[in-house]
């Protein structure tokens, strides 16, 4: 079946650290991969998103690449901010699973001033 | 464009009670979803329609839960009755035509409290 797997946090930094949140997925067919975000008190949002091997998603100074050789779609930002602190959640969909977002638990990243 | 609404933000019942949700899908978005998430977890996924019809229903617990999308626009998901552990934020998301390179949009959810 399909399953993504991110680190576990909570993640701590401080203003102007950088940020990597790990994430390797396993599926049946060619996903598409996601990164959604989750601000305190509010809904989910697309971050970014990359649809095939090699591709690089970018929004907001957050940067993923898909990689198909390690099965992995690390979320990357070199200088964070307090005001990305928030939930981050990689997902991917698969055609042959009707496109639905298989989501992995979930980061919780705070970042101190 | 207008997001994708759902309706009430929080509830809170005791157990054996019903409930149900009300989701509205961004306009023109043929497929809308209703995911579960408990807290500390990613959202599953527990209904999947195109148009008015079921896709994919695989991870719904039929035996209290149902929805329907009978005009093939908004949707309402109903638990009957509730458990403690249907405590949870209810998700619904749209996207155009399903295909999956297509954006979901997700609405602000329902946060269920159970008693």
């Amino acid at each position: 079946g399909n399953s993504v797997t991110q680190m576990e946090g909570p993640v701590t930094l401080s203003e102007e650290a950088f940020l990597t949140i790990n994430c390797t997925y396993t599926a049946t067919g060619y996903p598409s991969l996601f990164w959604y975000v989750q601000y305190p008190g509010e809904g989910l949002q697309l971050l970014l998103k990359a649809t095939k091997a090699d591709d690089k998603g970018s929004n907001k100074g957050f940067e993923a690449t898909y990689r198909k050789e390690t099965t992995s779609f690390h979320l990357e930002k070199g200088s964070v901010q307090v005001s990305d602190s928030a939930v981050y959640f990689c997902a991917l969909k698969v055609k042959a699973a009707g496109n639905k977002l298989t989501f992995g638990g979930g980061t919780r990243v705070l970042v101190k001033p | 464009e207008a997001g994708v609404a759902q309706s009430p933000r929080y509830k809170i019942i005791e157990k054996r009670q019903s409930v149900a949700f009300w989701c509205n899908p961004i306009s023109g978005h043929a497929t809308l979803y209703w995911y579960q998430q408990i807290l500390g977890q990613g959202p599953k996924l527990l209904i999947q329609f195109q148009n008015n019809g079921v896709v994919d229903d695989s991870q719904l617990p039929k035996d209290r839960f149902s929805a329907e999308r009978l005009k093939g626009v908004d949707s309402t998901l109903k638990i009957q009755p509730a458990k403690l552990e249907d405590s949870a934020v209810y998700l619904c998301a749209s996207n155009k035509a399903g295909a999956n390179t297509d954006t979901q949009y997700f609405g602000p959810g329902t946060r269920l409290t159970v008693l």
